[in-house]
């Protein structure tokens, strides 16, 4: 049972590069969110679905983009990348199942130069 | 929208001593779940509490607890006889069982001295 996973797990891209975050869960949970934590700072949510097909904005969605094709996959796209999207990425799902207590992937720390 | 509060950046305890980290938090609705979460160095996340709004009795899980007032929409986490390896980011969270949004506060550090 391997969790939440996350790939890659570090990236550099230069400024106006793409990229997609891919973030997979095997728990079949309903929900699924994607976080940026920058140094020192608290988790920001980005965008998360509550359940394939949906998908809906969190508190920084600008500059990113996601989908929700399957309940298992979760990526995270990342159009134009600019350096204020140097952050560390943090993919979690849960369900009701689980006491909505949420399951982390390990990160994905995104550099952008 | 809903607001998670943490105005302690950071605090510190002497080993076996107790402390308590606020929270508060700001929602319209009236059922939710409050969670406090635990990071330490490694930045894995670790769930230390969850409380579920409509139960008026505290959470406890062993050294740590909760004081839930609703009304008050505070949310405050108390470590007793603290330990080193509770040294950490602690971070509360909320979840709208209405839209399933999980909203994280910004962390209080945690240091926890021999």
């Amino acid at each position: 049972n391997a969790g939440v996973t996350q790939t890659p797990k570090f990236r550099i891209l230069k400024i106006g590069q793409s990229m997609t975050l891919q973030c997979a869960q095997d728990m079949n949970h309903n929900y699924m969110y994607w976080y940026r934590q920058d140094p020192g700072m608290g988790l920001k949510l980005i965008y998360y679905s509550v359940g394939a097909g949906i998908t809906d904005k969190g508190e920084v969605p600008n500059g990113y983009n996601v989908s929700r094709s399957t309940t298992e996959d979760f990526p995270l796209r990342l159009e134009l990348a600019a350096p204020s999207q140097t952050s560390v990425y943090f993919c979690a799902s849960n369900n009701e199942l689980a006491k909505n207590i949420q399951y982390f992937g390990a990160g994905t720390r995104l550099s952008v130069l | 929208a809903q607001t998670v509060t943490q105005s302690q950046p950071e605090m510190s305890v002497q080993e076996a001593e107790t402390v308590t980290l606020s929270c508060t938090y700001d929602t319209s609705e009236s059922n939710y779940y409050l969670f406090w979460y635990k990071q330490p160095p490694s930045r894995q996340m670790i769930l230390v509490i969850r409380q579920e709004a409509y139960k008026q009795q505290n959470a406890t899980e062993n050294r740590f607890s909760v004081n839930f007032q609703k009304a008050a929409k505070s949310f405050s986490l108390k470590i007793s006889d603290s330990q080193l390896g509770d040294t950490a980011m602690y971070f509360c969270a909320f979840m709208s069982t209405r839209t399933y949004k999980y909203i994280f506060g910004t962390g209080t550090r945690l240091k926890v001295l021999a």
